[in-house]
């Protein structure tokens, strides 16, 4: 299977701390992909890091890619409430996206 | 409006039903896929068309039929409801004039099989 691997499945932090989560993958790729899930919601595009990219930036969103450890690492800074939600890794592969399991963030108000 | 609008958004069913979940888009996207989201278990693609008239499977597509009726529309259809298709359900499109594709989401389906 090509599917990524979220670590930790799950993270309760305070508002205001950074968050952390990382991304594992089995093959060579030409980008990574994460989202963002609400609650029951379909998923929404957060950012795209480029498989020639080591780190990109996005607002709050920092997002680092070690191709050479098949790995990705998302970081939200200054975290709010509203960011609580599950945010997924994916790698295009094929024809097709593959999907981690996800990572469960709380932000404590 | 939703970009990719999914109906309906909840459906109960019994065990042996027949039941379609349709997905529209407004995007202008060739590609269309639908995946199942079961807990702890991320998503799993279903089936995935990436134009009119054509269909792949995906990685569980035992109990699923699809058709894409128009570029616009991409259906799923259980023949024989059964429990454990009992799962969130979505529908995706991606645009593959895109150099680095993108997925867009609608707002799933709850299905709840008894």
């Amino acid at each position: 299977s090509q599917q990524g691997e979220e670590d930790p499945q799950a993270l309760s932090i305070q508002e205001g701390e950074n968050a952390t989560m990382n991304c594992s993958y089995k093959t060579s790729i030409n980008n990574l992909q994460w989202y963002r899930q609400n609650s029951g919601r379909g998923l929404v595009h957060l950012i795209l890091i480029r498989s020639n990219e080591r780190e990109k930036h996005s607002g709050r969103l920092r997002v680092t890619l070690d191709t050479s450890k098949k790995s990705s690492s998302l970081l939200i800074t200054a975290s709010r409430a509203a960011d609580t939600a599950s945010y997924f890794c994916a790698t295009p592969g094929g024809n097709q996206f593959y999907f981690g399991t996800g990572t469960s963030l709380t932000v404590i108000p | 409006d939703a970009d990719v609008t999914q109906t309906p958004r909840n459906r109960i069913t019994k065990t042996g039903k027949r039941i379609m979940l349709e997905c529209s888009q407004t995007k202008g996207h060739d590609r269309m896929y639908w995946y199942r989201q079961d807990p702890g278990l991320g998503l799993r693609l279903i089936y995935y068309s990436f134009d009119v008239k054509d269909i792949n499977k995906g990685e569980i597509s035992d109990g699923y039929s699809v058709s894409r009726q128009a570029q616009a529309k991409f259906s799923l259809s259980l023949e024989s409801a059964i429990p454990n298709q009992t799962a969130l359900y979505f529908c995706a499109t991606s645009d593959s004039s895109e150099a680095n594709e993108k997925l867009f989401f609608g707002s799933g389906t709850q299905l709840s099989v008894l």
